[in-house]
């Protein structure tokens, strides 16, 4: 039979411009949070994290904030080139887990900048 | 450096066939996972081993698959008899021992199409 494919949230920007990527998580017991970037054909890599003792984190271009009362997580991206088009997944850790490595990640977000 | 190597970056497998995933961690790195992805969704954890021994392995069918990371050589994922449902890009990540933070190094997947 047919299949349905799911269709990932899109965030298309121009360069130059801000990007804000937006997370819900529903794991209340969640204390470490984290940004994954996926390049087409790539493996993830590690953008950003941020524990849940913290509601900012700042890095190099990239800001993450966490507001646990509403189980939200952004990753913003300042001054957004073409090198950053890619699928953003946030990730996050249970605080009873085994490992930090053992992580639920979203669906993800495609970003596509337009030079 | 060399990152996390793994191989085949290809497979494909009939059904009723057996896979075999390789994966070798970066230098230095004792702990290994892996991870299951799907066309468009985010990455499922699947099993997180140390040397020679399974830490965590809740994200694994219960059936057909298994995984080792044996004293000597690379990780295995092995997938025995498997079926279309099993197509997926499967992931290994590795990180150092005693590691605090959620940032995992990935490989670049094996992708396995199951005819």
């Amino acid at each position: 039979g047919e299949s349905v494919g799911l269709h990932l949230p899109t965030l298309s920007v121009q360069e130059g411009d801000n990007s804000i990527i937006n997370c819900a998580y529903s794991n209340s017991a969640s204390d470490y949070f984290i940004w994954y970037k996926q390049e087409s054909g790539k493996g993830p890599q590690f953008i950003i994290d941020i524990r849940s003792n913290m509601d900012k984190r700042q890095g190099q271009r990239v800001t993450v904030l966490l507001n646990k009362t509403v189980k939200h997580l952004s990753l913003q991206i300042a001054a957004t080139q073409p090198g950053d088009s890619a699928v953003y997944f946030c990730a996050e850790k249970d605080a009873g887990g085994t490992s930090y490595g053992k992580l639920t990640f979203g669906q993800g977000t495609i970003l596509t900048v337009h030079p | 450096n060399a990152g996390v190597m793994q191989n085949p970056r290809h497979l494909v497998r009939r059904r009723g066939q057996e896979a075999r995933l390789r994966c070798s961690p970066m230098k230095g790195h004792s702990h290994v996972y892996w991870y299951r992805q799907l066309p468009e969704e985010g990455l499922k954890f699947m099993v997180y081993l140390q040397k020679e021994n399974i830490i965590d392995e809740s994200g694994m069918p219960k059936e057909r698959f298994s995984a080792e990371f044996p004293k000597e050589g690379p990780s295995i994922l092995r997938i025995q008899q498997v079926v279309r449902g099993d197509s997926a890009a499967y992931f290994c990540a590795s990180s150092p021992f005693g590691h605090d933070t959620g940032e995992l190094f990935f490989g670049e997947g094996s992708r396995l199409t199951v005819l």
